[in-house]
């Protein structure tokens, strides 16, 4: 069974960092491309940044320069190193799993919340 | 940045009835169109992509169409688990978008 976990998040200040992360169960996180998307409370979806099975990354131009993506593919796992966060980075992220490049699998999400 | 629009913003329907969402594209995305559903606490999940797919397990009530900027989903007799956000994402180029999304409601 598919399964993916997230964690890490929590309350931190403006200009502080986080690491969060995904550990998926019931297949490879090498072998696919995974993501991470957020939601501001009360608001829609917005794409965070990708890695590929071939390790290659990818981010919305919100990240770039502040976010890494990563993977450890021993422990099966996607990490997402936030830096330098803003009260507007404040949302609920989700890892998830693309097939293709919609997303088949999410998971319950980790709420970061960015204070002053 | 491709800006994908949703309408209407909520969508009042009696189970039963018909609902029919809309997602226009600023710009062509081809086929490459996904459409998701979240329930309050919950993670999103996919109901079609490739503009039509039905995802595994999903209902044969739920259909989606179009092509180029014009997509939509119908539910063909709503249920109540289907009272829910919808959104639509495209994923011809990154960064990957979605709708600010259709929220169906109990009428």
């Amino acid at each position: 069974e598919v399964q993916l976990v997230e964690s890490g998040g929590g309350l931190v200040q403006p200009g502080g960092s986080l690491r969060l992360s995904c550990a998926a169960s019931g297949f490879a996180v090498s072998n696919v491309y995974m993501s991470w998307v957020r939601q501001a409370p009360g608001k829609g979806l917005e794409w965070v940044s990708v890695i590929y099975s071939g390790g290659n990354t990818h981010y919305a131009d919100s990240a770039k320069g502040r976010f890494t993506i990563s993977r450890d593919n021993s422990k099966n796992t996607v990490f997402l190193q936030m830096n330098t966060l803003r009260a507007e980075d404040t949302a609920v992220y989700y890892c998830a799993r693309g097939s293709s490049a919609w997303y088949d699998y999410w998971g319950q999400g980790t709420l970061v919340t960015v204070y002053s | 940045e491709i800006v994908m629009t949703q309408s209407p913003a909520t969508l009042s329907v009696s189970p039963g009835e018909r609902a029919t969402l809309s997602c226009r594209a600023s710009q062509s995305v081809s086929s490459t169109l996904a459409w998701y559903q979240q329930k309050p606490g919950q993670a999103p999940r996919v109901l079609i992509y490739d503009v039509s797919t039905r995802a595994t397990g999903i209902p044969a009530r739920f259909s989606g169409s179009g092509s180029g900027t014009e997509f939509t989903l119908t539910i063909s007799s709503l249920q109540s688990e289907d009272f829910a956000v919808y959104y639509c994402q495209q994923y011809n180029k990154w960064p990957q978008t979605f709708g600010q999304g259709t929220k169906v409601e109990i009428k």
